[in-house]
């Protein structure tokens, strides 16, 4: 089991909502990733991080925004939610010179 | 463009069975990864292979590597009821400034029926 944790697991919010998704990480990796992956379907990258400081964005075009104050931590928010967000986020993480992802349990989110 | 597709979509054995699952890249890539990924959880890393290999092994798992095809396959062997799960495969693409980002596949999704 990876040492990378995501909550909340599940999340049932109105539309208009912020929301937050929490993802953290005790290997030390300096990479993390956002995915959205809708069930059954492909993984979507829409933000990734190389460190402290650093965030991209992804693929995926996305509302959502993200921050890397510490290494370990790698939070999503989303201002405002929509019917549209309704999706699985999963977070993952890699070290330095090697590119296998570890990756945490994933929220399931929907919003109403 | 998609980077990689998987095929078949879904695949539904008897346990004891092997199960072959195929992908389908387009550009030049580094290595290329399989994940697998239970019902409503991450994915877990299964096997990586480097674009100067041919092939892997890794207990039941075998991975093909055929870079003239961009193609691979990953063969489970004597699968279990336990290996149900969806399996992704993942290219990492060469001459990318951006390094270790992973372009994943739609995924296959294998059904071991005890």
């Amino acid at each position: 089991e990876a040492d990378i944790y995501q909550t909340p697991r599940y999340l049932v919010i109105g539309t208009g909502k912020k929301i937050t998704l929490e993802c953290s990480q005790t290997m030390g990796h300096d990479k993390m990733y956002w995915y959205q992956q809708d069930p059954g379907m492909e993984l979507h990258l829409i933000h990734y991080s190389y460190g402290v400081n650093s965030t991209e964005k992804g693929d995926l075009s996305s509302e959502s925004t993200v921050s890397r104050i510490r290494t370990e931590h790698f939070p999503l928010t989303l201002e405002s939610a929509r019917p549209s967000h309704t999706s699985q986020y999963l977070c993952a993480s890699s070290e330095q010179g090697r590119n296998i992802q570890y990756f945490g349990a994933g929220t399931r989110l929907s919003v109403l | 463009s998609q980077q990689g597709e998987e095929d078949p979509q879904a695949l539904s054995i008897q346990e004891g069975e092997n199960a072959t699952m195929n992908c389908s890249y387009k550009t030049s890539i580094n290595n290329l990864q399989w994940y697998r990924q239970n019902s409503g959880r991450g994915l877990v890393h299964l096997i990586l292979i480097r674009s100067n290999e041919r092939e892997k092994h890794s207990g039941r798992l075998r991975v093909t590597l055929d870079t003239s095809k961009k193609s691979s396959s990953l063969l489970i062997t004597a699968s279990r009821a336990a290996d149900t799960a969806s399996y992704f495969c993942a290219t990492d693409a060469s001459g990318e400034t951006s390094g270790s980002r992973l372009t994943f596949g739609e995924g296959t999704q294998l059904t071991v029926n005890p």
